[in-house]
């Protein structure tokens, strides 16, 4: 079935250092794709979306390109902030609009 | 967006009980969901509500363990089931607005089976 596949791992970073998440994707058709960040003891949110091949996503500075060649939506952000610290989640929409999640990344901003 | 909300917040549990978790939205939705978040786990799809008929649940899950109801267009609930401690998760309701396939999710109800 369709799947989401995110890197192992949390991610530790410095402030201001590059951020990259990567998000890999298998499908039968062509789902629109998500990123959703979950900060510490709040909810699911929203960050960006793509809905078909070659659109960029983009919110706060974080940036996502539907790559269909390479079926990735990796997230990029040139420069982090300690606020950005929280958990990032990769998703496709699949049939009757349900979503299937990637297992997250924990990242960690350390000024 | 919406603003949605969900009953209660958290719960501590006993096996072999059941707990309604309610999801209400401020806005009429054709489409809810409800997820589990198991400790340091991803998002797994339970089932989509559906107004007036009966819920449609994903592999791995069943009516009898949870049960979903969906009365109207702005509320829902999902009830776990003779719970064991395999339960404790986080459960979220979503709902799809019609933007482009986007979910909105509500605050979680953060579940402890003891």
């Amino acid at each position: 079935g369709d799947s989401v596949t995110q890197m192992e791992g949390p991610v530790t970073l410095s402030e201001e250092a590059f951020l990259t998440i990567n998000c890999t994707y298998t499908a039968t058709g062509y789902p629109s794709l998500f990123w959703y960040v979950q900060y510490p003891g709040e909810g699911l949110q929203l960050l960006l979306k793509a809905t078909k091949a070659d659109d960029k996503g983009s919110n706060k500075g974080f940036e996502a390109t539907y790559r269909k060649e390479t079926t990735s939506f990796h997230l990029e952000k040139g420069s982090v902030q300690v606020s950005d610290s929280a958990v990032y989640f990769c998703a496709l929409s699949y049939g009757n609009n349900r979503l299937a999640f990637g297992k997250g990344n924990q990242v960690v901003v350390i000024p | 967006s919406a603003v949605i909300s969900q009953k209660p917040s958290r719960d501590i549990c006993q096996r072999g009980t059941s707990l309604t978790i309610q999801c209400q939205v401020d806005s009429q939705v054709t489409m809810m969901f409800w997820y589990r978040q198991q400790p340091g786990q991803s998002l797994t799809l339970i089932a989509t509500a559906n107004q007036g008929s009966e819920a449609t649940y994903e592999s791995g899950f069943v009516i009898d363990k949870f049960p979903i109801s969906r009365p109207n267009l702005t509320f829902s609930t999902l009830t776990v089931s003779n719970m064991s401690p395999e339960d404790s998760s986080i459960y979220l309701c979503s709902v799809d607005l019609g933007q482009q396939e986007t979910q909105y999710f509500g605050p979680g109800t953060r579940l402890l089976v003891l």
